[in-house]
This record gives structure tokens, sequence and C-alpha cells, in this order.
């Protein structure tokens, strides 16, 4: 049972440039979160969908948008790179109506702007 | 807003010492709450979770209750192992599935 996939591991881009990050969810779950995690902190939520929506959103500036498949599968995109994009970015899957259950997290993608 | 409080680290311990690492929240409702591992260079795993007061999560030795009182939610753990060296996030999962979480505490182990 795969757990969650994201793509790519590492990605080096620079300031001004736009970025798509990929994320499959675990088997079962229909519901994606995007986290970024600078170093040295915790993770801070981006957004979440569910049903091909953007259901919730923290706050982060409109450069960074989403997609959701009929598969379940999710792309971030990030336009316009500024150097303080430089983070982990974590994909969580989760299953809808297990509110209160915990996500399931990827092993993330390590973004780098120069 | 809801937020999550950790004890800032790095916190060194000699193997087989007793861990406590301090989390606070702050919570409009009433949140689940939940402790995640993060070992270099990969994402968060689950450690141990507390849905409601008083419970009392525990994985691999470590455990930690969940105080409504003092809305706090610390992870303890009785003999530490090299094997624990990680870095420890606190969590408080509230509103549809959205996770707030701490600023992370690191722990390193020396044999």
């Amino acid at each position: 049972d795969a757990g969650v996939t994201q793509s790519p591991t590492h990605l080096i881009k620079t300031r001004g440039q736009q970025v798509t990050l990929r994320c499959s969810p675990k088997s079962g779950h229909d519901t994606v979160s995007w986290y970024q995690q600078a170093l040295g902190q915790g993770p801070q939520f981006i957004f979440q969908y569910y049903e091909e929506e953007e259901r919730q959103r923290g706050n982060f500036p409109d450069r960074f948008s989403g997609h959701q498949f009929p598969n379940y599968s999710s792309e971030l995109n990030v336009n316009a790179l500024l150097l303080g994009d430089s983070a982990l970015y974590l994909c969580a899957s989760s299953r809808s109506g297990e509110e209160f259950q915990p996500q399931h997290f990827g092993d993330g993608t390590r973004l780098s702007i120069l | 807003g809801d937020s999550v409080t950790q004890m800032e680290g790095p916190v060194t311990l000699s193997e087989e010492a007793f861990l406590t690492i301090n989390c606070t929240y702050t919570a409009t409702g009433y949140p689940s709450l939940f402790w995640y591992v993060q070992y270099p260079g990969e994402g968060l795993q689950l450690l141990l979770k507390a849905t409601k007061a008083d419970d009392k999560g525990s994985n691999k030795g470590f455990e930690a209750t969940y105080r409504k009182e003092t809305t706090s939610f610390h992870l303890e753990k009785g003999s530490v192992q090299v094997s624990d060296s990680a870095v420890y996030f606190c969590a408080l999962l509230y509103n549809f599935n959205k996770f707030y979480f701490g600023s992370g505490t690191k722990l390193n182990v020396k044999p």
C-alpha cells in the first residue's frame, strides 16, 4: 500500500520563475493538503483540496495556487518565485468524513530559489 | 487564533535519560492534539495522538496527556535511545482537517 508520494524530491529555480509540484495521496484518501516548511520551522498550512476544489486556505498569497484531479492527485503551483519561497513543501492526505484523524505526509519536495 | 507553542531546542540528552518536551496550545474549540516526528531528509510521521481531554496517547515508549485545564500536551519518554534523535512537532487539528504545527524541537541523544 503506497503512502503519499511527491515529485520531484529536489528542485532548483531562479527568482521570477514558476514551479509545479506534484502529489499522489495514499490509497483510499480523497483530500490533499499542502504545507510549506521553512528551514528550522514547523509546517505552515497553504491550502487543502477536496472534490477538485480548494476547500480552505492558509495565509499565503495568490502566487500559490493548486489543483486536484479526478484521481485525487494534486499539484501545487507557485508563480513569480521569491528567495523566501525556498522551503520543503509537504503534501498530506486524508479521508473525508474522518475529521480529527491524522493526515499522512509525503517526504516532501525541497525547493531552492537562487 | 489557533496556535501551538513548543519549547525551543535543541535538547541534548544522554542515552536512557528521561525526556520531556513541552507543548501548549491556544484553540477556540476542542481540537485533537498530535505529536509528529521528522527524521533527517524525511516527511512527518505520526507518533501519537489524543482526541479529547484527559486522553493519553502513547507509542514506542512515548506518552502525552491532553490537559484541557492547562491547555498542554507535553511529550515524555522514560528512557531515550540514540535512534530517537529527530525533530518533534506538536500539532493541533481543528476546523476541517487543518493542522497547526509548533516550530519543532530538535532532540539529540548521545550514547
